[in-house]
């Protein structure tokens, strides 16, 4: 089973710009989460938002959450090279179900 | 902080045999750890909930008998692909239930049958 999908599904970008990516999800969320994937590697977590939440920072990482719309975006600030990964957005109950993904390159 | 380790991260096998993957809690105990399916460029694909002590869970159109879950202590599950085929070839990824929505995932098995 999977999440809706994401949009876009790929994103390329030059660095020192800002890169957002959408998420809709199917199921009902306790939270929903933000993963990142270098290609053929595991999951790093990047951020959580809690379904009573809004929006929430982390560095350079900003993250909304419309639960009335079911929808979540990540927005990335001042990229860099080295974000260049799949960014996945996963949430559920008791269980996380992971969205499309979208493929993001950054350009030096 | 929570760390899974997952083994082996990468295995060849012939087809028609079996394979195990073991998925590891180091420092936590999870009654609950899932198995993921990734096919290239696609995204990670819930294949079954683990319970220490019960049966596992599986998602709608994955096939039991193909994948054998073993959750038989508080620290480790274990994944067994049966009779496996070229189509079976994947990353599987497992991850453990730390409570309060946080989930720790392994690094991965990339399972090549030949």
């Amino acid at each position: 089973s999977q999440q809706g999908e994401e949009d876009p599904q790929a994103l390329s970008i030059q660095e020192g710009e800002n890169a957002t990516m959408n998420c809709s999800y199917k199921t009902s969320i306790n939270n929903l989460q933000w993963y990142r994937q270098n290609s053929g590697r595991g999951l790093v977590h990047l951020i959580l938002i809690r379904s009573n939440e809004r929006e929430k920072h982390s560095g350079r990482l900003r993250v909304t959450l419309d639960t009335s719309k079911k929808s979540s975006s990540l927005l990335i600030t001042a990229s860099r090279a080295a974000d260049t990964a799949s960014y996945f957005c996963a949430g559920g109950y008791n269980k996380l179900i992971f969205g499309a993904g979208t493929r993001l390159a950054v350009h030096p | 902080g929570a760390v899974v380790s997952q083994h082996p991260s990468r295995v060849i096998c012939k087809s028609g045999t079996s394979v195990k993957i073991e998925c590891r809690s180091l420092d936590f105990q999870a009654t609950t750890m899932f198995w993921y399916r990734q096919f290239p460029k696609q995204s990670l694909m819930l294949m079954a909930t683990s319970n220490e002590g019960s049966k596992a869970t599986y998602e709608q159109g994955v096939e039991k008998d193909k994948f054998l879950i073993n959750h038989a202590s508080l620290t480790l599950s274990t994944l067994t692909v049966t009779s496996a085929h070229p189509e079976d070839s994947s990353f599987y990824i497992c991850s453990a239930d730390q409570g309060e929505g946080g989930y720790t995932f392994g690094s991965g098995t990339r399972l090549t049958v030949v």
